[in-house]
């Protein structure tokens, strides 16, 4: 099956803690994208690339890093300089002819 | 102004009523658009790609694009409680970011 996904689907961090959210597409798309989504509130884009071992800055990219060693996987660290990390985190990828983006089924990471 | 803007709603309908959802955006040289249905507590799912002005169909959901007025609208046909979800509105600039609107939240009243 063709798809996005993301793991862990809950996480859990303590506060000064870095950690990690995996992302993984096979659907053969060059670009790929990291939103996070606080509750009653719209996508905001944290980094996004369009090749591998390229990527940009978002709107809201302090405290979080990214790397697309490979095509298929674009983690996301959250460090420990993102002062309030809790949130819905969605990877999104995006097809070359159309334009269209699929979104993996997301992380939700609390800061205890 | 907002790259994207949508009205937050809430919008109720009856269940079997026409549903419509709005959006705005703000860069004139857009070449593409798409609603999404994000469930609550889950992603969002992409519904609708509409890319040339005029109506798009697809089963009970019609795509409505102006690109003279930059507006881009979704109709929902028959609405059901099924329907019930936030619709978000999105808009690519040139640089291949998305612009995303905050989302108009239906609920279908059975």
């Amino acid at each position: 099956d063709g798809g996005i996904t993301q793991s862990p689907k809950y996480l859990f961090r303590k506060e000064g803690q870095n950690v990690t959210l995996s992302c993984e597409q096979n659907l053969n798309h060059d670009a790929m994208y990291w939103y996070r989504q606080d509750p009653g509130q719209g996508l905001r884009l944290i980094y996004y690339s369009q090749i591998v071992n390229d990527f940009q800055k978002g709107d809201i990219a302090e405290g979080y890093s990214v790397s697309r060693e490979k095509k298929e996987s674009f983690p996301l660290t959250v460090t420990s300089a993102q002062k309030n990390p809790t949130a819905f985190y969605l990877c999104a990828s995006r097809t070359g002819f159309y334009n269209e983006q699929f979104f993996g089924p997301g992380t939700r990471l609390t800061v205890l | 102004q907002k790259e994207v803007e949508q009205n937050s709603g809430p919008l109720s309908v009856p269940e079997g009523a026409i549903a419509s959802l709005n959006c705005t955006y703000s860069d004139r040289v857009s070449q593409s658009f798409f609603w999404y249905r994000q469930y609550s507590g889950k992603s969002p799912e992409l519904i609708m790609s509409i890319y040339s002005n005029g109506d798009k169909e697809d089963g009970r959901f019609t795509a409505q694009l102006n690109k003279a007025s930059q507006y881009v609208s979704l109709l929902i046909r028959d609405s059901q409680p099924s329907d019930s979800a936030t619709y978000l509105c999105a808009v690519p600039n040139t640089g291949n970011q998305f612009y995303f609107g905050t989302g108009t939240s239906l609920t279908v009243i059975p």
